[in-house]
Parts: C-alpha cells; sequence; structure tokens
C-alpha cells in the first residue's frame, strides 16, 4: 500500500508570516509529484508538478521543493495573506493514477 | 488546461436510493477519473473510466456499487446506488492531459 503522508493535519498562522508544509512519499518508482491547493466548493487548482530532484519551482509567493532520494517535498508561503487560506494537497503519481496525501489545512487570520 | 463542471454540486439524498453525478469536461480526453474524499480523508481513486472500455475499479470499489458510463470523450457519470450514510463524502471527476491532472469542483452528497 502506497503510503502518502503530509504534516501538519492543519495550521493557523497570522497574516505575513511565512509557512512550510511537509509530504513525504515512496522514494522507490518515483515519477512526478504533484502539489494542489483547494478552497470549499471549488475545484482542487494545480499548483506544481514536481519531477526532478532537486526541483524547485515558484508561482508568486509560494514555492516548492523536492528531493526524490529521500522522498519528501516542502511547500512553502512567503508572507501568507488570509486568501492562501484553503487545503494543500500532494500527490505522489504511481503508474497513470494520482495517490494524494490527506492534505494540510491552513488558515490565516487577518 | 481543462475545464470541468458537475451536476449536481450538492444533494441530501435518504438511505437506500440511487445519485447519479455527471462529470462535463470543455475538451476531449482519454483519461477520465472519479475520486471521493470522505470526511477528514485523503481524496481516494474510485475508478478509471477510459472511453470505449469498462471503467477499472479501485480496491475496495466495485462496478455494482458506483456504476460509471463513458459514452464520449468529453463526458462520463458515476451512480453511487443503494445509498448509506458512510456515502456522504465529496465526489470528484478529473481528467489528465500531457502531465497535469485537473478537477471539478466536485459533488458534495449528504446520506440520511
Amino acid at each position: 500500500i502506497l503510503n502518502v503522508e503530509q504534516s501538519p493535519q492543519s495550521l493557523h498562522v497570522q497574516e505575513g508570516d511565512s509557512t512550510n508544509f511537509t509530504c513525504s512519499f515512496p522514494s522507490s518508482n518515483f515519477y512526478a509529484l504533484h502539489w494542489y491547493r483547494w478552497e470549499t466548493a471549488k475545484s482542487p487548482e494545480a499548483l506544481f508538478v514536481m519531477t526532478l530532484n532537486g526541483d524547485e519551482k515558484k508561482k508568486g509567493r509560494i514555492s516548492a521543493t523536492l528531493n526524490t532520494k529521500e522522498g519528501y517535498s516542502y511547500l512553502y508561503i512567503k508572507g501568507s495573506q488570509p486568501e492562501d487560506s484553503a487545503t494543500y494537497l500532494c500527490a505522489f503519481l504511481y503508474g497513470n493514477k494520482l495517490v494524494f496525501g490527506a492534505g494540510t489545512i491552513l488558515r490565516v487570520k487577518s | 488546461s481543462a475545464v470541468i463542471s458537475q451536476k449536481p454540486s450538492r444533494d441530501i439524498c435518504q438511505r437506500g436510493t440511487s445519485l447519479t453525478i455527471q462529470c462535463q469536461v470543455d475538451s476531449q480526453v482519454t483519461m477520465m477519473f472519479w475520486y471521493r474524499q470522505q470526511p477528514g480523508q485523503s481524496l481516494t481513486l474510485i475508478a478509471t473510466a477510459n472511453q470505449g472500455s469498462e471503467a477499472t475499479y479501485e480496491s475496495g470499489f466495485v462496478i455494482d456499487k458506483f456504476p460509471i458510463s463513458r459514452p464520449n470523450l468529453t463526458f462520463s457519470t458515476l451512480t453511487v446506488s443503494n445509498m448509506s450514510p458512510e456515502d456522504s463524502s465529496i465526489y470528484l471527476c478529473s481528467v489528465r492531459k500531457e502531465d497535469e491532472q485537473f478537477f471539478g469542483p466536485g459533488t458534495r452528497l449528504t446520506v440520511l
């Protein structure tokens, strides 16, 4: 059984704080790791697709790193804003299927 | 990219009834997936639905409970049959295009 773990389960921060979450996945047979942002009643929004060990990708204030040898990825948010409040999901591509972690719920207070 | 719509967006159903969820994509795609998220759980893959072939179900999911149709390259339905309160979940349709996977907004189902 594939295990994709995310931590922490939830996070409450103040506006302006920087924060990061962790995604752990199997280090063997790696193909790709996806990060999504999911707001209530909306579609999960793709943030990054990461494929190469040592990859670092950035979109605005959000960035992600990848270590395929040890099986983890970090997602960073710099200067959190209330609109960043959402559930952040990572998913490991296994064959044709995405296997998801349980997500990290982020709440940013203004 | 792909824009996906789902109907209904939410429903409240009685135990023992069935609900069919529709998924419409704005472009032709080969691979479509159905996921669900039970309260407090991960997004879990129910089945993969490719046009022209039978859906492939993941362990723990069976066709009698979750029949799927895939009549063309832009549309699919998932039926949740003989519902029980344990079927209360968000059900999401998803498609793969090149290296990215896109999701619909989900159908929030509550079974009483």
